[in-house]
């Protein structure tokens, strides 16, 4: 398995625009994790799905952030609008429930607001 | 709230020396125990894990250590080698989310 996928890898955006950011969990995993990461604030949880749908978003910063996943292999994170606040490393990542509840990260895309 | 939190923001330890991380928890629910390593650049990746039924599990170099008397959660790396220099974190759960904490920089120096 190539592991969790996510693109872009870098994103550089102007204040304001909308910005989508996209994850391929891995095959069989029920579980689906998004994450931001900042040099203040570290690794923190946005959202979770379990089977599609979501879980708990009680870490999602605003209303301007929203996430979906219409089916098992795809999960997107939309903020609209931009803020240069905004700026940090979003990760995605996934597991299996019925086993170890390890959660396999992907690369994560750096996301720029100017 | 209840958090995780790390003692040591950096490490500096020579090639080949044992070097010990540790992690402080404070939810006292948490029955999950987990360690990453992040290389600049990457995504975390796994290292090793605990239930709160075991106090020690060990794996190819590293060894976690549970206290759950002190809320206490460490990782030794045995021979550290410069590829182990990375960021590491501890994260902490008592269900499917992680609760991680700040991180620890790990440097290997030759």
């Amino acid at each position: 398995d190539a592991g969790v996928i996510q693109s872009p890898r870098h994103e550089v955006t102007e204040m304001g625009q909308e910005v989508t950011l996209r994850c391929k969990p891995i095959s069989g995993h029920d579980y689906l994790f998004w994450y931001r990461q900042t040099m203040m604030r570290g690794l923190e949880l946005l959202i979770y799905f379990n089977n599609n749908v979501p879980i708990d978003d009680s870490g999602m910063p605003e209303d301007r952030f929203s996430a979906k996943m219409p089916n098992a292999s795809f999960s997107t994170l939309k903020i609209q609008p931009s803020e240069p606040r905004d700026s940090a490393v979003y990760f995605c990542a996934s597991s299996f429930s019925a086993g170890e509840n390890i959660q396999y990260f992907g690369a994560g895309t750096r996301l720029s607001v100017l | 709230g209840e958090s995780v939190g790390l003692h040591l923001p950096t490490l500096s330890v020579q090639e080949g020396d044992n070097s010990i991380i540790n992690c402080a928890y404070s939810n006292s629910a948490s029955d999950y125990f987990i360690w990453y390593k992040q290389e600049s650049g990457k995504g975390p990746q796994f290292i090793i894990d605990i239930r709160s039924n075991m106090d020690k599990r060990q794996g190819q170099r590293v060894t976690v250590l549970l206290n759950k008397t002190v809320k206490h959660l460490s990782l030794q790396i045995a021979a550290t080698q410069p590829g182990d220099s990375a960021v590491y974190f501890c994260a902490e759960s008592s269900g499917y989310a992680l609760n991680f904490g700040k991180g620890t920089s790990l440097l290997v120096t030759p």
